[in-house]
């Protein structure tokens, strides 16, 4: 009964290197989400995923920053030549759907990027 | 997006219920009230969820009037382990072309004993 998951739990790199951010779903769920949270802040909305595909890539802060998804499951974030103003939580979340309304979505607890 | 509006905190003591009310005036036909709950260093972990009037579960109840322009959620007898911060989002997971929620900064909720 896993919930969603996500690695690594933390992540500390330098200012200018790549990072990639795992995302397992919950089994069976065809709806991915990722958000980025500061500290004390509320969520920012990155991306959304149905199966494969984003429909909705707005949040995505540069073009530094991208997301893929593979076999309609686990999904990569991947930010490229880090920046300071990079750390935060990173939170993936799942849901049924889109076919569902409704449906709540379901958190992991996020890796926390700290760029020096 | 409906856009909420929640206070930015509250206190409350032990045992005592706890209404924390959000505003969503622009509130779409399809769109379904959801609170979430989250602690720190953990996500989000969803609470309740509601159309209209009133929905109860184990945990919290959601009072929803009949122009859904705002929805109250309910903690009966709290406890010190209900301090978090607690989101109120609006939307709809089945609109066509992607669901985009939009998380306001939540309410912090600090329960004292």
């Amino acid at each position: 009964g896993a919930g969603v998951s996500q690695s690594p739990s933390n992540k500390v790199t330098e200012k200018g290197k790549d990072v990639e951010l795992r995302c397992d779903p919950i089994s069976g769920h065809t709806a991915l989400y990722w958000y980025r949270q500061s500290l004390g802040q509320g969520l920012e909305f990155l991306i959304y995923f149905q199966g494969n595909s984003a429909p909705d890539k707005s949040g995505l802060p540069s073009d530094r920053f991208s997301a893929e998804r593979t076999g309609g499951s686990v999904s990569t974030l991947t930010i490229q030549r880090t920046q300071q103003e990079d750390s935060a939580v990173y939170l993936c979340a799942s849901s049924l759907g889109p076919d569902r309304h409704n449906q709540p979505q379901h958190f992991g607890d996020g890796t926390r990027l700290s760029i020096l | 997006l409906a856009k909420t509006t929640q206070p930015i905190s509250m206190d409350s003591y032990e045992g005592q219920e706890v209404n924390i009310t959000c505003s969503h005036n622009n509130i779409a036909t399809n769109d379904y009230i959801t609170w979430y709950q989250q602690f720190p260093s953990q996500g989000p972990r969803f609470i309740i969820q509601g159309y209209k009037t009133k929905v109860t579960n184990e945990v919290a109840s959601l009072f929803i009037p009949a122009d859904r322009k705002s929805s109250t959620l309910s903690l009966p007898r709290v406890s010190l382990s209900d301090t978090a911060v607690y989101y109120c989002l609006v939307g709809d997971s089945g609109r066509a072309g992607g669901f985009k929620t939009i998380f306001g900064a939540g309410t912090r909720l600090f329960v004292k004993a």
